[in-house]
């Protein structure tokens, strides 16, 4: 079936200490977003990438960064994680355009900083 | 400002009983009106995505309405089930984003 992976579903970093959340799709998407969900709020874009493009949102701070190596995969990288980067970090993809441009999210990477 | 609400902020409901939960969104332009269901701990899931010029949809228990002129939605859950507890949440597209809201946390008691 085709669908939006993430891994780890659990992940537990020390303050500080670089995390990498990978997310991989086989819907053969154009579009990649990377969203921050903390307890009981919406999700929050951080990035997203059309195809090759990056577009970073206006309040993402530097401590996040992205890579899309390819068009299945894409990483979310925590340089140094602090307390508050504790949140479930959820993937999306879509197709550009339209009623088409539903987004499929994965299951979500919980991320614990102690 | 863009901005989508949802009420009730939570709700309780017994197993086999109707409700509805709303959506007020100020988002323009708008291109789009999705509802979302996510269960605790997992990614959202879409219920139903309407346009402009869609008034209602349907997705087996679930109708979702839309009035475009008074910018309000509602999802209607018919014959609720235990699996339907979960956070329904309301988002708003515009362009290639989306706006969501809060979110209303839907509890179903046997």
């Amino acid at each position: 079936d085709a669908m939006v992976i993430q891994n780890p579903r659990y992940q537990v970093t020390q303050f500080g200490k670089p995390v990498t959340l990978s997310c991989s799709q086989t819907l053969n998407h154009n579009v990649m977003y990377w969203y921050q969900q903390k307890s009981s709020q919406a999700p929050k874009l951080l990035f997203h990438y059309y195809d090759k493009d990056f577009n970073n949102e206006a309040d993402t701070p530097d401590n996040f960064q992205s890579r899309r190596p390819n068009t299945s995969f894409c990483f979310l990288d925590i340089r140094s994680p602090g307390l508050g980067d504790a949140a479930m970090y959820l993937c999306a993809t879509s197709r550009p355009g339209g009623l088409s441009s539903e987004q499929f999210f994965g299951p979500g990477t919980r991320l614990t900083v102690l | 400002k863009n901005q989508v609400e949802q009420s009730p902020q939570s709700l309780i409901i017994l197993e086999g009983k109707n409700c509805t939960l709303q959506c007020n969104y100020t988002v323009s332009p708008f291109s789009n009106l999705r509802w979302y269901k996510q269960d605790t701990g997992r990614g959202p899931v879409s219920l139903t995505i309407m346009t402009f010029s869609e008034n209602t949809k349907s997705n087996g228990r679930y109708t979702a309405t839309l009035d475009a002129d008074t910018k309000q939605s509602s999802l209607h859950i018919t014959a609720s089930q235990l699996s339907d507890s979960a956070s329904y949440i309301c988002v708003v597209e515009y362009g290639n984003k989306l706006v969501f809201g809060a979110g209303t946390i839907l509890r179903v008691k046997s």
